[in-house]
């Protein structure tokens, strides 16, 4: 089992969608969550952190349950510029950190 | 703007060759740096932690003699793929982490390495 595990997708949205991705863990010592956004043949971008309490970055909210290992991402008023593929990492010791498949999102005109 | 440099970001090279691809942290002392490979549409794999002064430790599976890693100071790590064959084709990105940010890593713009 993968410790991180993503939906890999395609998701197609129209412009203006709300989407939701789900990311579960396996590693419960796991210290911190983020979700990093990563465009094609670039490197990954950190789109944001994530806590037990919620995360909300303008259109962009994400969500931890550590009692589920489950971590969620969501997306309102889907932009085209949003199409991409979003990774859902954990932080373990060491500042190791550990990549889900990702997901990719695609939203169409 | 950049924090980890990256270099080059494209190679292109015949099979036997051998590539080194440099990682360097611009403002700030990279205490540990990581060399990660990634396959088209797949994730980013771990292949290796480096710390400053000290040899590097691979992931399983990674062969420590093919990737040679050497991390002899605070700002510069490179990778060094020995003769290389197609298979070894992929997307190699390095990212760093010290005391700058909140970020656990900062990551490098990443070499496409193309074996023909």
């Amino acid at each position: 089992r993968k410790e991180v595990e993503q939906d890999p997708g395609p998701f197609n949205v129209p412009e203006g969608a709300t989407v939701a991705f789900n990311c579960t863990y396996s590693n419960s010592a796991s210290q911190s969550f983020f979700w990093y956004r990563q465009d094609c043949r670039k490197e990954p971008k950190l789109l944001m952190s994530v806590y037990s309490s919620g995360n909300e970055d303008g259109r962009f909210t994400a969500q931890l349950n550590r009692a589920s290992q489950y971590i969620s991402l969501l997306i309102r008023d889907s932009k085209l510029s949003d199409s991409a593929t979003y990774l859902c990492v954990a932080h373990n010791a060491g500042n190791m950190l550990t990549f889900g498949g990702g997901t990719r999102l695609m939203v169409k005109p | 703007g950049a924090v980890v440099s990256q270099h080059p970001s494209r190679v292109i090279c015949k099979s036997g060759t051998s590539v080194k691809i440099e990682c360097r942290s611009l403002d700030f002392q990279a205490t540990t740096m990581f060399w990660y490979r990634q396959f088209p549409k797949k994730s980013l794999m771990l292949m290796a932690t480096s710390n400053e002064g000290s040899k590097a430790t691979y992931e399983q599976g990674v062969e420590k003699d093919k990737f040679l890693i050497n991390h002899a100071s605070l700002t510069l790590s490179t990778l060094t793929v020995t003769s290389a064959h197609p298979e070894d084709s992929s997307f190699y990105i390095c990212s760093a982490s010290g005391n700058r940010g909140s970020q656990p890593q900062h990551f490098g713009d990443g070499t496409r390495l193309s074996i023909l």
